[in-house]
């Protein structure tokens, strides 16, 4: 969906650098959440945030961080990248006034760490 | 926690075969449930969504799922499926009252041979 935009979209690190991912969106959306895949895992949520001030840990939230910078902006942070958060991540968007709350999902950033 | 199972991981199907791909999830009470497909190297995009009302479904490109409440089920169907439906698909469930934070299953690979 061209509204959710991520960079970069491929990313290549070294263990222990730190590394941020970005999330951009233009619907309007209060609500961002940052995913990881990784296959035979699906989909595993890393962090979402309900409005600017906030931000709930998922279920896998060790080894990152996020900000929520504007209501359109969502970043998530490796403060030291380690080999196996090599992975697809997604940024995904959804509006509470809707009361339906389906996401929309952003192009993904695929992340190797060595 | 909540779960929501896809029983098959890999389904491979001859052109015009059809198709049923299972999820069940774990939660009892009132559920948004979702089918969202990834096709080869793109982002999830929403294939069909339930809320409320009729339990059968229909989505986009001749896809259809059926909530049955008793069985905690929210099956996949296509009557007839074609090479270009070669992708992942992940069902996804979000129960109402608990923030509305989506589960996903671990998504099903599905490969059509011509």
């Amino acid at each position: 969906d061209a509204d959710v935009t991520q960079t970069p979209r491929n990313r290549i690190t070294k263990t222990g650098k730190r590394i941020m991912l970005e999330c951009s969106q233009t619907k309007g959306h209060d609500r961002m959440y940052w995913y990881r895949q990784d296959p035979g895992l699906g989909l595993r949520l890393i962090y979402y945030s309900f409005d600017v001030k906030d931000i709930n840990k998922g279920e896998i939230s060790d080894g990152y961080s996020v900000s929520r910078q504007a209501q359109a902006k969502f970043s998530l942070s490796l403060e030291s990248a380690i080999p196996n958060q090599t992975a697809l991540y997604f940024c995904a968007t959804s509006d509470s006034g809707q009361g339906r709350h389906e996401q929309y999902f952003g192009p993904g950033t695929r992340l190797t760490v060595t | 926690a909540q779960s929501v199972s896809q029983h098959n991981h890999h389904v491979i199907l001859s052109e015009a075969a059809s198709l049923e791909l299972g999820c069940n999830y774990s939660y009892g009470g009132t559920v948004n449930l979702f089918w969202y497909v990834q096709y080869p190297g793109q982002h999830l995009q929403l294939l069909l969504k339930y809320f409320s009302g009729d339990p059968l479904v229909k989505g986009i490109k001749g896809f259809e799922a059926e909530f049955i409440k008793s069985k905690f089920s929210f099956n996949l169907r296509k009557p007839s499926v074609q090479w270009s439906d070669t992708a992942e698909y992940f069902c996804a469930v979000t129960p109402v009252n608990t923030g509305n934070q989506f589960y996903f299953g671990t998504g099903t690979s599905l490969t059509v041979i011509p």
